[in-house]
């Protein structure tokens, strides 16, 4: 079974730009959740959804954005790029959010 | 203050030795545990989930241990190897929802 994929792996933005991430789900995982993970911060909980309805969401503020289509594939929007983005971005699938899997992450540098 | 606490910062340790590394958490209520280990540059990757009626769960060379009363958990390599090096992190999930919280992770060396 195909693990958890991301796109793009790496990315640089500039200051004020958008962003969106891409997230594909193990096949047969309606769950889909994101994380930002930084050196200072460690891992921080931003959104999950659950058969295209978000379920839960972290204390993120409203420019991280995302959405699940109804083939359970995930995006996440990022606009008004700040430095403080600068992070790896994961993404995990799961059945119901009990069991996580994680994909490899996306690296967004804001410059 | 973060609800879940993990020591040591970070650990270096000698090939085929032994480590234990903690988990001190005040989330409440308390849902599960979990251990993960991320290699550098990788997503973390789950070794063990525990509710609150486990007290021991293992997975190959790592056990996991929760005391659920004084709200601890330690994760315990037997014969560390070089591909042991890695952070682990710590998640414990509250409530019905699983809102969960991360620790801040061990990174642990292990040296030929």
């Amino acid at each position: 079974k195909a693990g958890v994929t991301q796109t793009p792996r790496y990315l640089i933005k500039t200051r004020g730009q958008q962003v969106t991430l891409s997230c594909s789900p193990i096949s047969g995982h309606r769950s889909v959740s994101w994380y930002q993970q930084t050196p200072g911060q460690g891992l921080q909980f931003l959104f999950e959804y659950f058969s295209e309805t978000q379920r839960n969401k972290g204390n993120f503020p409203g420019r991280f954005s995302g959405r699940q289509f109804s083939n359970s594939r995930s995006e996440m929007n990022v606009s008004t790029l700040e430095l403080g983005d600068s992070a790896l971005y994961l993404c995990a699938s799961s059945v119901d959010h009990y069991e996580q899997y994680f994909g490899p992450g996306t690296r967004l540098t804001v410059t | 203050k973060n609800q879940v606490e993990q020591s040591p910062q970070s650990l270096i340790i000698l090939e085929g030795k032994n480590c234990t590394l903690q988990c001190n958490y005040t989330v409440s209520p308390f849902s599960n545990l979990r251990w993960y280990k991320q290699d550098t540059g990788r997503g973390p990757v789950s070794l063990t989930i525990m509710t609150f009626s486990e007290n021991t769960k293992s997975n190959g060379r790592y056990t996991a241990t929760l005391d659920a009363d004084t709200k601890q958990s330690s994760l315990h390599i037997t014969a560390s190897q070089l591909s042991d090096s890695a952070s682990y992190i710590c998640v414990v999930s509250a409530g019905g929802n699983n809102d969960m919280r991360f620790g801040a992770g061990t990174r642990l060396t292990v040296k030929p």
